[in-house]
């Protein structure tokens, strides 16, 4: 079964602190995204991962992929209130047709 | 160059009424996917399409949900005699090829009453 999984579900975080989230998926694949959501609003893109140890940043995020380890991180430095958002990964396995499977998503709020 | 567009953005039907959800892809996009989003979820495939052609239907629920792609004009996700688990985003994306980035349009909200 093609699966996703995201963890933590729920994040707490001061300003000026890092933190990481986890993005596990099930099976072989090498393309992976994460997504930014606000409330009621459509996906923002933000990475786009193509190959094993890519690593991407923009402004104070970080996100890298692991193909081997079946594992993205998107890393937050020194955390600011405008972070504070839902963030997803979607992997395609590509197996002939191209969608995507979403993780659970991490709510994070970020505490001013 | 427009981004994905969708219509309506907000919609409202009574149980067992249909609604019809409108997506334009991005000019030069010839594919097109239709997710659906419960609240506090993430977004789940319904759907891919090509121009006239239906390439995984796999997300679909069985009955009642159906999705076109004519030649010409929009993609259409039609949902009939809908039900209160009806309610949810409807997000659509679109593609120039099956493997490149998808491209999400700001989403369709449903809510039956």
């Amino acid at each position: 079964e093609l699966k996703v999984e995201q963890n933590p579900l729920f994040l707490s975080m001061q300003e000026e602190k890092n933190y990481t989230i986890y993005c596990n998926y099930s099976t072989t694949s090498d393309r992976l995204y994460w997504y930014r959501q606000d409330p009621g609003k459509s996906l923002e893109s933000l990475f786009v991962l193509l190959s094993n140890g890519a690593v991407k940043q923009e402004g104070r995020l970080m996100a890298s992929l692991d193909t081997k380890a079946r594992l993205s991180t998107l890393h937050i430095t020194a955390a600011v209130h405008d972070l504070s958002a839902t963030y997803f990964c979607a992997v395609d396995f590509t197996s002939g047709t191209y969608k995507y499977i979403f993780g659970t998503g991490t709510r994070l709020k970020v505490l001013a | 160059n427009a981004g994905v567009m969708q219509n309506p953005r907000h919609l409202v039907r009574r149980r067992g009424q249909e609604a019809r959800l409108r997506c334009s892809p991005m000019k030069g996009h010839s594919h097109v996917y239709w997710y659906r989003q419960l609240p506090e979820e993430g977004l789940k495939f319904m759907v891919y399409l090509q121009k006239e052609n239906i390439i995984d239907e796999s997300g679909m629920p069985k009955e009642r949900f159906s999705a076109e792609f004519p030649k010409e004009g929009p993609s259409i996700l039609r949902i009939q005699q809908v039900v209160r688990g009806d309610s949810a985003a409807y997000f659509c994306a679109s593609s120039p090829a099956g493997e490149d980035e998808q491209y999400f349009g700001p989403g369709t909200r449903l809510t039956v009453t």
